[in-house]
C-alpha cells in the first residue's frame, strides 16, 4: 500500500539528548513537510523540501535539523537546543505543485523525560 | 490577523442535524482551499478539496467558497456520532516569510450527539 510511514509512534528525549523522527514515503512525491501541532492548536510548519538535497526553513525552524539524501525519506532531528519539544510531529508530502494537498503519516508524539 | 481563522467550538449538533464549519482567510490570492478531519490523537484526514466559487458536494459533505467574501465552509449532512472530531481548514496563502505555503487554522471541534 502506498502511503507514508512515520516512526516511533512514541518518543521520549532526555535533557540535553538530540533525538530523530523518521518519514519514508512510497507515493513518489517530491515534496515533503514537517509540522508541529500543540494541543489545542493548528499545525506550524517545521521545514519542507520540494527536491532532493534541497530543503527550507518553515515558521518555526529554531533547534530542528533535517536532511533529504532520498526522495523517499525526511528525517527530523529535535535538537537539544529545542527547549520546548514536548508536541505531536507530523510528516507530510504531495507532488510539490502549488494548490494540492497534502496528505499525513500517522504521526510521533515526543515528550521529555 | 491570523491567516486564516475557525471558531474553536465544540459546535454541539444532534445526530442526524446539519453540522455547519466556518472559515475565513486573509489573503485574496487564495486559490486552493481543503477540510482536513483529525480524530483525536490521530493525524489529520483530508476529506474535501475546492479551488472554485460555489459548492462542491461528496457524499453527506459539501464544501461552500465565496473567495468574494473569503470564506470556506463545509456542511456535514445527517451528521454521525463518529463525524465527532477536530475539523482544520487550509487554505494555500502568502505567508509573511514571502511564499505561499498551506496555511492551517486551529480547528472546530464538532461534538455529535446521539
Amino acid at each position: 500500500d502506498g502511503g507514508i510511514t512515520q516512526s516511533p509512534k512514541y518518543l521520549f528525549r532526555k535533557e540535553g539528548q538530540n533525538v530523530t523522527l523518521s518519514c519514508e514515503q512510497n507515493l513518489n512525491h517530491d515534496a515533503m513537510y514537517w509540522y508541529r501541532q500543540d494541543p489545542g492548536q493548528g499545525l506550524r510548519l517545521i521545514y519542507y523540501s520540494q527536491i532532493v538535497n534541497d530543503f527550507q526553513k518553515g515558521d518555526i525552524a529554531e533547534g530542528y535539523s533535517v536532511s533529504r539524501e532520498k526522495k523517499e525519506s525526511f528525517p527530523l532531528t529535535v535538537t537539544s537546543a529545542q527547549k520546548n519539544p514536548t508536541a505531536f510531529y507530523l510528516c507530510a508530502s504531495n507532488q510539490g505543485q502549488v494548490g494540492q494537498p497534502q496528505h499525513f503519516g500517522d504521526g510521533t508524539r515526543l515528550s521529555i523525560l | 490577523q491570523k491567516e486564516v481563522e475557525q471558531n474553536s467550538g465544540p459546535l454541539s449538533v444532534p445526530e442526524g442535524a446539519i453540522a455547519s464549519l466556518n472559515c475565513t482567510y486573509s489573503d485574496r490570492g487564495s486559490q486552493s482551499f481543503f477540510w482536513y478531519r483529525q480524530y483525536s490523537g490521530k493525524s489529520p484526514e483530508l476529506i474535501m478539496s475546492i479551488y472554485s466559487n460555489g459548492d462542491k458536494e461528496d457524499g453527506r459533505f459539501t464544501a461552500q467558497l465565496n473567495k468574494a467574501s473569503q470564506y470556506v465552509s463545509l456542511l456535514i449532512r445527517d451528521s454521525q456520532p463518529s463525524d465527532s472530531a477536530t475539523y482544520l481548514c487550509a487554505v494555500n496563502a502568502w505567508v509573511d516569510t514571502g511564499r505561499r505555503a498551506l496555511t492551517f487554522g486551529s480547528g472546530t471541534r464538532l461534538q455529535v450527539q446521539p
